[in-house]
């Protein structure tokens, strides 16, 4: 089975700066996705970004883009002039063909945004 | 547009009593549905997860279980509860093929007291 590791429970970032949070997995497929959500204190699930792995191209969505290196099986998000709002739960997320391709998550970094 | 509803949102229940969690997708047919657990201060664990009418397979082993009455119905459900069983639950369905995310049900806090 596949394993994610977040190895950063909480991390903090200032307004308007910049932060990375890691995310480590480990597959011998070849073939997957791999996502990043978020998850406010409503405990909604967000989808923040996603990256197919026969992708080499980075994926991007406004301020989130991720730095996924597959030869180290690592998927980092960063998040750019960090807001207030960003402020939540982030979980990465391997998607597998096993398990009627159900995610498999990590255990999550909370991220805290000061003013 | 499709939206999941899951329902309810919050529940606090006797130790021993039975417990029965909805949810529902609309706007899309034969979706993959799945039941996720959320520990306090941990990650998502895969409960149940169903490809298809009838069928469910269950990843832990454990007080639990799960029905798909119809094709965009999935409900989780105990016999008697344990205190163990108090968490965060969460449903969520995707497409079935593995091209993209699931979406997940705004979730249902369980209290087992």
């Amino acid at each position: 089975a596949q394993t994610v590791t977040q190895s950063q429970p909480e991390m903090s970032v200032q307004e308007a700066e910049t932060v990375t949070l890691s995310c480590t997995y480990d597959t011998s497929e070849s073939d997957y996705y791999l996502f990043w959500y978020k998850q406010p204190p409503s405990r909604q699930m967000i989808l923040v970004i996603r990256q197919e792995a026969y992708k080499q191209q980075n994926a991007t969505e406004n301020r989130f883009s991720v730095n996924f290196q597959k030869a180290a099986k690592s998927f980092s998000l960063k998040i750019s002039d960090s807001q207030l709002g960003d402020a939540a739960m982030y979980f990465c997320a391997y998607r597998s063909a096993g398990s009627g391709y159900a995610l498999n998550f990590g255990k999550g970094t909370s991220l805290l945004v000061t003013p | 547009s499709q939206t999941i509803h899951q329902w309810p949102a919050t529940l606090v229940q006797p130790v021993g009593s039975p417990l029965s969690l909805e949810c529902t997708v609309e706007g899309t047919s034969n979706p993959n549905l799945y039941w996720y657990r959320q520990a306090a201060g941990r990650g998502l664990q895969l409960l149940f997860y169903s490809v298809g009418i009838g069928q469910i397979s269950s990843e832990v082993p454990q007080n639990l279980s799960a029905s798909r009455p119809q094709d965009r119905q999935f409900i989780l459900s105990s016999k008697k509860l344990l205190l163990s069983d108090s968490g965060f639950y969460l449903c969520a369905w995707s497409f079935p093929d593995r091209n993209t995310e699931a979406f997940f049900g705004q979730g249902t806090r369980l209290t087992v007291v």
